[in-house]
């Protein structure tokens, strides 16, 4: 199946610092990837799609500018956590749309973010 | 918006048979997924149904019934390895996954 690669798998930062997510498709061209996060003992999120060479689409309660999205390539989406504060603490995972499969969401392995 | 509930704990001994169910409320609708989540772990794909009926995949199983807005995720022969949380999740036409809150299975000897 396909591989998507998540990193780093976790990170502890400062509080009012940003932090960079990279999301990877590695052998295959993702148009498109997803962007979760999930809170202990909760379910997935969404956080918002990211589309390849335009903006992402955030859902509805995430604020775009605490959490830019940028998918420069047709292989790499980045989330970057801005300003973290502590209850930006969570489990992020990515996932991305393989072209042609539809039966399949692959999930990078998750970061897990920790502010203090 | 989306509604996609399941229960949020189930116990079986080793060797049984459970059955989780989820019902769910979409506007929209372009399959259905079942995902097993260790902690701390990314969700690992078991299932996915998209026609009415049964999906038989070793000791899993999934079901689907459009109509109802209902399916159930199906372990037989259950292993200590089995305990994990595992969710549901329904795919529109814009390929957005959304989950429901997770079912806890405990697994004992």
């Amino acid at each position: 199946g396909a591989v998507v690669s998540q990193h780093p798998s976790w990170v502890i930062c400062k509080s009012g610092t940003s932090v960079k997510i990279e999301c990877r498709s590695l052998d295959f061209q993702a148009t498109t990837m997803f962007w979760y996060r999930q809170f202990p003992k909760q379910s997935l999120m969404l956080m918002a799609t990211s589309n390849e060479g335009s903006k992402a689409t955030y859902e509805q309660g995430v604020e775009k500018d605490k959490f830019l999205i940028n998918h420069a390539s047709l292989t790499l989406s980045t989330l970057t956590v801005t300003s973290a504060h502590p209850e930006d603490s969570s489990f992020y995972i990515c996932s991305a749309k393989s072209p042609g499969v539809e039966t399949e969401a692959f999930f990078g392995q998750g970061t897990r973010l920790t502010v203090v | 918006g989306q509604n996609i509930d399941q229960p949020t704990e189930m116990t079986a001994t080793e060797g049984a048979i459970v059955q989780i169910n989820c019902t769910y409320q979409t506007s929209g609708f372009n399959g259905l997924f079942w995902y097993q989540q260790h902690a701390g772990e990314a969700p690992t794909f078991l299932s996915y149904n998209v026609l009415d009926g049964l999906e038989e995949k070793g000791r899993f199983s999934s079901f689907l019934s459009r109509s109802k807005g209902y399916s159930y995720l199906l372990l037989k022969e259950l292993q200590m390895k089995d305990s994990a949380s595992y969710l549901c999740a329904v795919k529109d036409n814009d390929y957005k996954l959304s989950f429901g809150a997770g079912t806890t299975v405990t697994v004992r000897a």
